[in-house]
């Protein structure tokens, strides 16, 4: 059964880098799309972009200007560097893993979700 | 591309079939896939390419649409099944992922 496991802090300071990992167990991270999405208390879903795991990525033009995904095969983890937050960045974090076949795009597991709340 | 689920939120009772629309800004064919969320929890993948489910999904739920129009419906509502359910489409070119702003199944 793949897992996916999001970690890292769950507060951060305005204008600092958020910064969270993925965690990848029970199956190979090779050739999958690996993605964050987050969620905004009480709003809706937003994608914040994907990488391939060769590493090609694309990211929402609305926040590509400062963020950054990576993978590290050797580690099966994933990454996330979201810069200069402000309070609108807090929001649950979720990575999951999305397949891309003739059928389209669709992710089929997701970690639980970390919550990152962007304060002084 | 825009993704415009209705209604936004409905309220239904136990055994009523529901029907969730979504629909899109351009011709997207059959690249759809539908979530469900509960609260406090990740989303879940229901169906993809529009009309797919997903290995241990109900058979209750079913998805159907092609071009720009989209339907998931619940045949007979469980207890379970109260929760916010999503529509998502990803386009090639640009890449970009799309989510329908959400529809809240609620009891009624």
């Amino acid at each position: 059964q793949v897992r996916l496991q999001e970690s890292g802090p769950g507060l951060v300071k305005p204008s600092e880098t958020l910064s969270l990992t993925c965690s990848v167990s029970g199956g190979s991270i090779g050739n999958f799309y690996w993605s964050w999405v987050r969620q905004s208390p009480g709003k809706g879903l937003e994608w914040i972009g994907y990488i391939y795991y060769s590493g090609n990525t694309n990211y929402s033009p609305s926040l590509k200007s400062r963020v950054t995904i990576s993978v590290d095969k050797s580690k099966d983890q994933v990454s996330l560097n979201l810069t200069s937050v402000t309070a609108a960045d807090t929001a649950v974090y979720y990575c999951a893993r999305a397949d891309f076949d003739s059928t389209g795009y669709y992710e089929d597991y997701w970690g639980q979700g970390t919550l990152v709340t962007v304060s002084s | 591309i825009q993704l415009t689920q209705s209604p936004s939120s409905l309220s239904a009772s136990v055994g009523d079939r529901v029907t969730i629309t979504c629909r899109a800004s351009q011709v997207i064919s059959q690249f759809l896939a539908w979530y469900q969320q509960k609260p406090g929890k990740a989303p879940n993948l229901l169906i993809y390419g529009a009309s797919t489910l997903r290995s241990g999904v109900p058979s209750r739920f079913s998805g159907t649409g092609f071009g720009t129009e989209f339907t998931l419906t619940i045949a007979s509502l469980q207890p379970e099944d109260f929760a916010t359910y999503y529509c998502q489409h990803h386009d090639t070119f640009p890449p970009a992922l799309t989510f329908g702003g959400g529809t809240k199944v609620e009891i009624k």
